[in-house]
C-alpha cells in the first residue's frame, strides 16, 4: 500500500493477556519505528529496526514487550501479560534510509486493557 | 531524559487568521526537527521538517522557524483553514544512530469559524 498500515486499529483485552499488534511499512523503506502514545501525550520512542542490522530496543519500558521485523518486512510488536499501564495508542513509522528523513506514520492499534 | 516541550497546550485562531505554534528543545546535539500534525483517531502527519544549518523554511501556508541560540522552534499557518484543527507535534533528533524521535506533549490548535 501507499502509506503505513497498521493492525488492529483497536484491541480490547483482558489484564494477564498476551497482545500482538502488526505493522506493514511503506514499500522500500529500511527503517521501522515502534512509539506508544498514552492520552493526551507525545509520542514515546520504543524500538528501531534497520534492515537487518541489530534493533535498539532501548526504549521498550519492560522486559514484557518485544518486537520483531524480518528482514525489510512486517513487523509485530508483542506485549506479555497485559497491565493497565499498557493501554494507549501504538504507533509504527518507517522512514526510507539511514538519513535524516521524516518518519511516516499509520494510524496506530489502540490498546486496551481491562 | 531530554524533552521537547512546548509553550501552550491550546490555540484558538478566527479562521482565515495567521497561527504560531511555539516549541522548545534542550537538546542542542539535535541537528533536524520536524512537525506534525495529528487529528483525532489519526497517526501523526507529517507538515514540514528544518535541519540545523537553516533558521528558516517554507512549504504551503506554513512556514518553520528555527532559533537554535536559544533552543527554540515555530510553526506558522498562514490563512487558518478549518482542516487546520488538529494537535500539533514538534518533534527532535539528530542524525546517527537510531534517530528516534523525542516528542513534545502537543499544542491542540482550534480553528474557529
Amino acid at each position: 500500500g501507499a502509506g503505513v498500515s497498521q493492525s488492529p486499529s483497536n484491541k480490547v483485552t483482558e489484564k494477564g493477556k498476551d497482545v500482538e499488534l502488526r505493522c506493514d511499512p511503506i514499500s522500500g523503506h529500511t527503517a521501522l519505528y515502534w512509539y506508544r502514545q498514552r492520552l493526551g501525550q507525545g509520542l514515546e520512542f520504543l524500538i528501531y529496526f534497520q534492515g537487518n542490522s541489530a534493533p535498539d530496543k532501548s526504549g521498550l519500558p519492560s522486559d514484557r514487550f518485544s518486537a520483531e521485523r524480518t528482514g525489510e518486512s512486517v513487523s509485530t510488536l508483542t506485549i506479555q501479560r497485559t497491565q493497565q499501564e499498557d493501554s494507549a495508542v501504538y504507533l509504527c513509522a518507517s522512514k526510507a534510509g539511514r538519513g535524516n528523513q521524516p518518519q511516516h506514520f499509520g494510524d496506530g492499534t489502540r490498546l486496551s486493557i481491562l | 531524559g531530554e524533552s521537547v516541550g512546548l509553550h501552550l497546550p491550546t490555540l484558538s485562531v478566527q479562521e482565515g487568521d495567521n497561527s504560531i505554534i511555539n516549541c522548545a528543545y534542550s537538546n542542542s546535539a539535535s541537528d533536524y526537527f520536524i512537525w506534525y500534525k495529528q487529528e483525532s483517531g489519526k497517526g501523526p502527519q507529517f507538515i514540514i521538517d528544518i535541519r540545523s544549518n537553516m533558521d528558516k523554511r517554507q512549504g504551503q501556508r506554513v512556514t518553520v522557524l528555527l532559533n537554535k541560540t536559544v533552543k527554540h522552534l515555530s510553526l506558522q499557518i498562514a490563512a487558518t483553514q478549518p482542516g487546520d484543527s488538529a494537535v500539533y507535534f514538534c518533534a527532535e533528533t539528530r542524525e546517527g544512530g537510531a534517530q528516534k524521535l523525542v516528542f513534545g506533549q502537543g499544542t491542540r490548535l482550534t480553528i474557529n469559524p
